[in-house]
């Protein structure tokens, strides 16, 4: 069974500080994709990143980064020197390959984020 | 490029009435997925419509049907709503290419806030 599991519900920072937002999930497939969301308040879901199960390497895009390991079946991300306009709901996501599977996404359950000035 | 466009933004609707919402991808994709986003359950999977044919879908009762027109563009119908049937509902397109070893990349629509009394 594909599961996504986001224990942080809601954090809260002050503005410039470092937040990592956690994501575990679950697989029995050897070939997946793994993605983080933001929704802001309009409710859009904006896409942040995208990172197959074949690449384990880190990733850095300006502030944010994420580290995927597959030993801890986790792919968490980080928020550098916070904003306020980082505020929203992040979602982290999972998604097979396979006919069956495509445009299949698992949601974990979102992890609300307030960056306080 | 226009991005995925959903109608209409907001609806309320009363229990035992049917309900249509409306997604129009963005150009050029073929295929179109539904979500249903509850405080309670998070973002769940509906279905997936590609080339006029549903290829996926969720764990959601009869009552919620779709369909995908020739030009791609797909409507979401649910019949006899429930007080629980109110959420957000979230459409996202991709081009649906169907090799196994590509990834279709889904964009997300602005959603319709379904509101049942």
């Amino acid at each position: 069974a594909q599961k996504v599991t986001q224990a942080q519900t809601e954090i809260s920072v002050v503005e410039k500080e470092d937040v990592t937002l956690d994501c575990v999930y679950e697989t029995r497939d050897t070939t997946y994709y793994l993605f983080w969301y933001k929704q802001p308040p309009s409710g859009e879901l904006v896409f942040l990143i995208r990172r197959n199960s074949f690449d384990e390497q880190n990733e850095i895009s300006g502030r944010y980064s994420w580290n995927f390991q597959k030993s801890t079946s986790s792919f968490n991300f980080t928020i550098t020197a916070s904003q306020v306009v980082d505020s929203a709901v992040y979602f982290c996501a999972l998604s097979g390959l396979g006919l069956y599977n495509f445009n299949k996404f698992y949601f974990g359950s979102g992890t609300k984020l307030n960056v306080k000035p | 490029k226009a991005g995925v466009t959903q109608t209409p933004r907001y609806l309320i609707k009363t229990r035992g009435q049917q309900v249509t919402l409306s997604c129009s991808p963005i150009s050029g994709h073929r295929s179109v997925s539904w979500y249903q986003q509850t405080p309670g359950q998070g973002l769940q999977f509906l279905f997936e419509y590609f080339s006029e044919t549903q290829r996926n879908k969720g764990n959601f009762p009869g009552r919620f049907s779709g369909r995908q027109f020739s030009n791609s563009r797909s409507e979401m119908n649910v019949s006899t709503l429930e007080l629980g049937d109110s959420a957000l509902y979230l459409c996202a397109s991709s081009s649906g290419l169907a090799e196994p070893s590509s990834y279709n990349e889904q964009f997300f629509g602005p959603g319709t806030r379904l509101t049942v009394l």
